[in-house]
């Protein structure tokens, strides 16, 4: 049973570009979240996504970030027009459901925009 | 507004040495408390987790951790330490852990 895989692992995007960052749960896991830790950091809830429907988005950006998490494929989050404060690394985690056994986390997407 | 500290931002120690890593919690995130691991770019493992019930924890690796609802603390501890304990330590908590907050994360590095 496959853990939760992130990819690409290291993600460099120019400034300005796009950066898509992809999350595929652990097999009968309904439930995504995205995290992002900035060096030196802890991490900090970013958004909760269960299929088709965002949940909590209470830390994302208002601006140039997005996620979804489609019926069929991965969970994508997209940060648009990425700027050097993006660089960081992105986890996301999955549970079965309300989340109360604790999330399994990915090994996360690392972001240097330059 | 719901928060997680932890003490110390580094904590050296021998090898085989007991060691306690600290965490105090606010009363508005309470419910849920977990400890995370992470190696070297690598992802959270949970160590352990306290959800209800005894208030002593029992997790992976032979850490343990304490549920102290009067002091708001989750310290995590290992009687006796090895080098492979070497890594970043997170405590986080929430309520329904669908939004976990996290701590800053403390360092543990283990000198032979």
């Amino acid at each position: 049973n496959a853990g939760v895989m992130q990819n690409p692992r290291h993600l460099v995007r120019r400034r300005g570009q796009e950066a898509r960052l992809r999350c595929s749960p652990m097999k009968g896991h309904s439930h995504v979240y995205w995290y992002r830790q900035l060096p030196e950091e802890g991490l900090k809830f970013m958004v909760y996504l269960q299929k088709e429907n965002i949940i909590d988005e209470s830390g994302m950006p208002k601006e140039r970030f997005s996620a979804e998490f489609p019926k069929e494929g991965p969970s994508i989050l997209r940060i648009q027009q990425v700027v050097r404060g993006d660089s960081a690394a992105y986890f996301c985690a999955s549970s079965p459901g309300q989340g109360e056994y604790g999330y399994t986390f990915g090994s996360g997407t690392r972001l240097t925009v330059v | 507004a719901q928060s997680v500290t932890q003490l110390d931002s580094q904590v050296p120690v021998f090898e085989e040495a007991p060691v306690e890593l600290r965490c105090n919690y606010s009363s508005s995130v309470s419910v849920y408390l977990f400890w995370y691991v992470q190696y070297p770019n690598q992802g959270l493992q949970l160590l352990l987790k306290y959800l209800s019930g005894s208030t002593l924890v029992k997790g992976i690796n032979g850490f343990e951790a304490e549920f102290n609802k009067s002091q708001t603390s989750f310290h995590l501890r290992k009687p006796s330490v090895h080098i492979s304990d070497t890594a970043e330590y997170f405590c986080a908590g929430g309520k329904g852990a669908q939004k976990l907050v996290f701590g800053q994360g403390t360092r543990l590095t283990i000198n032979p």
